[in-house]
């Protein structure tokens, strides 16, 4: 059974520093999901990383797949206010096609000013 | 485009009543997933479906169901409501094929009384 982790769960932060999310998963996949959900809100999504090392950016977060060591890092760089919310990491699980998806418990993160 | 759009929004209901929800996925998209989001398990997933099709289910009673119809539209019916059923129900919408982005509609926030 496919089991993903990500670590920590809680991240205060200062704006304008820099900070990485872990996630973790248990069984081959070689496609993760991050997320981003706001409170009350539903999940916006960030990134879709499909193979070993590849690496997406997008502002301020950076994205990065390791097939191997079945681990990807959300890197947060120059954090702002804004940023705040709770970011899901999320393995597809390989059954035959179907894109279930197994998710982390979420990092929340605060980034206080 | 219009993104995926989940009817109702809230609901209330009480023990031992049933509960349909209804998603209507992005134009174009053939797969249509149903996650259940509480504060104590996370994000769970509870079915996928491709072209009317269940391509997958996760574990849980066969209290909750659903099915999709020939315009990809979708409902999942929950039966003999418990409290422990409320939650937030989120569907997800993609085009179908392994890697492609899946998008998330804002929720139907069930409360259980």
């Amino acid at each position: 059974e496919l089991k993903v982790e990500q670590n920590p769960l809680f991240l205060s932060m200062q704006e304008g520093k820099n900070y990485t999310i872990y996630c973790n998963y248990s069984t081959t996949s070689d496609r993760l999901y991050w997320y981003r959900q706001d409170p009350g809100k539903s999940l916006e999504s960030l990134f879709v990383l499909l193979s070993n090392g590849a690496v997406k950016q997008e502002g301020r977060l950076m994205a990065s797949l390791d097939t191997k060591a079945r681990l990807s890092t959300l890197h947060i760089t120059a954090a702002v206010h804004d940023l705040s919310a709770t970011y899901f990491c999320a393995v597809e699980e390989d059954q035959g096609g179907s894109e279930k998806l197994v998710f982390g418990k979420g990092t929340k993160l605060t980034v206080n000013p | 485009k219009a993104g995926v759009t989940q009817t109702p929004r809230y609901l209330i209901k009480t023990r031992g009543q049933q509960v349909t929800l209804s998603c209507s996925p992005i134009s174009g998209h053939r797969s249509v997933s149903w996650y259940q989001q509480t504060p104590g398990q996370g994000l769970q997933f509870l079915f996928e479906y491709f072209s009317e099709t269940q391509r997958n289910k996760g574990n849980f009673p066969g209290r909750f169901s659903g099915r999709q119809f020939s315009n990809s539209r979708s409902e999942m019916n929950v039966s003999t409501l418990e409290l422990g059923d409320s939650a937030l129900y989120l569907c997800a919408s993609s085009q179908g094929s392994s890697g492609n982005t899946i998008y998330f509609g804002e929720g139907s926030w069930l409360t259980v009384v």
